[in-house]
């Protein structure tokens, strides 16, 4: 079964200081899609990324990177610099391959709370 | 312009009541979905539809009733709604491809529903 593991429950930081947010994932599918979502107090949950299974190189946008490793099938967020408007909760995904007629879902994990205090 | 629009954004009523979730996408998808976020609970698939007909129903009680009358708007039908039914639902949207895949889900801001 898909399974995705945010092991970080809480994480409080000082502004400018680098964080690592972990995902861990379990799957069969040999094709799949890991993703992160930010959702900020307000509610909504905001897209930040998408990376395909067979696609492992590193992406890197403005203050955020990603470090996708599928030998420890993790795939690893972190904000360089962070701000305090990065405070919210982060949310790992694992695309789930569609059952005959079924559509594709997405598992998530439980999510870390990240705190970046001035 | 915002993408998945959810109204309303904050909802309270009594067991006994009778409400509706809207939902809108003004991304041209063709799937829709109901997400429910419960306190310390990793998000839950309600409901999915693609091209207006379910294909999930991920074991949700029938007090919650789903209704897609086109690509672009989805409903969540409430009634007999329990205490533990508070939370908050967020709809989602995204392209549907071949094969049961589908592409990035966007999200809706949700609707707070609390049940008396």
């Amino acid at each position: 079964a898909q399974k995705v593991t945010q092991a970080q429950t809480e994480i409080s930081v000082v502004e400018k200081e680098d964080v690592t947010l972990d995902c861990v994932y379990e799957t069969r599918d040999t094709t799949y899609y890991l993703f992160w979502y930010k959702q900020p107090p307000s509610g909504e949950l905001v897209f930040l990324i998408r990376r395909n299974s067979f696609d492992e190189q590193n992406e890197i946008s403005g203050r955020y990177s990603w470090n996708f490793q599928k030998s420890t099938s993790s795939f690893n967020f972190t904000i360089t610099a962070s701000q305090v408007v990065d405070s919210a909760v982060y949310f790992c995904a694992l695309s789930e391959e569609a059952p005959q007629g079924g559509s594709e879902k997405l598992v998530f994990g439980k999510g870390t709370k990240l705190t970046v205090n001035p | 312009e915002t993408g998945v629009t959810q109204t309303p954004r904050h909802l309270v009523m009594g067991m006994t009541n009778k409400k509706s979730l809207k939902c809108e996408q003004h991304l041209g998808h063709n799937a829709m979905y109901w997400y429910k976020q419960s306190a310390k609970k990793p998000l839950e698939l309600m409901f999915v539809y693609n091209f207006k007909e379910q294909t999930e129903n991920n074991s949700v009680p029938s007090r919650f009733s789903p209704e897609c009358p086109n690509s672009s708007h989805l409903f969540l039908h409430l009634h007999t709604l329990q205490p533990e039914d508070s939370a908050l639902y967020l709809c989602a949207s995204s392209r549907q491809l071949a094969g049961g895949l589908a592409d990035t889900q966007y999200f809706g801001p949700g609707t707070r529903l609390t049940v008396l």
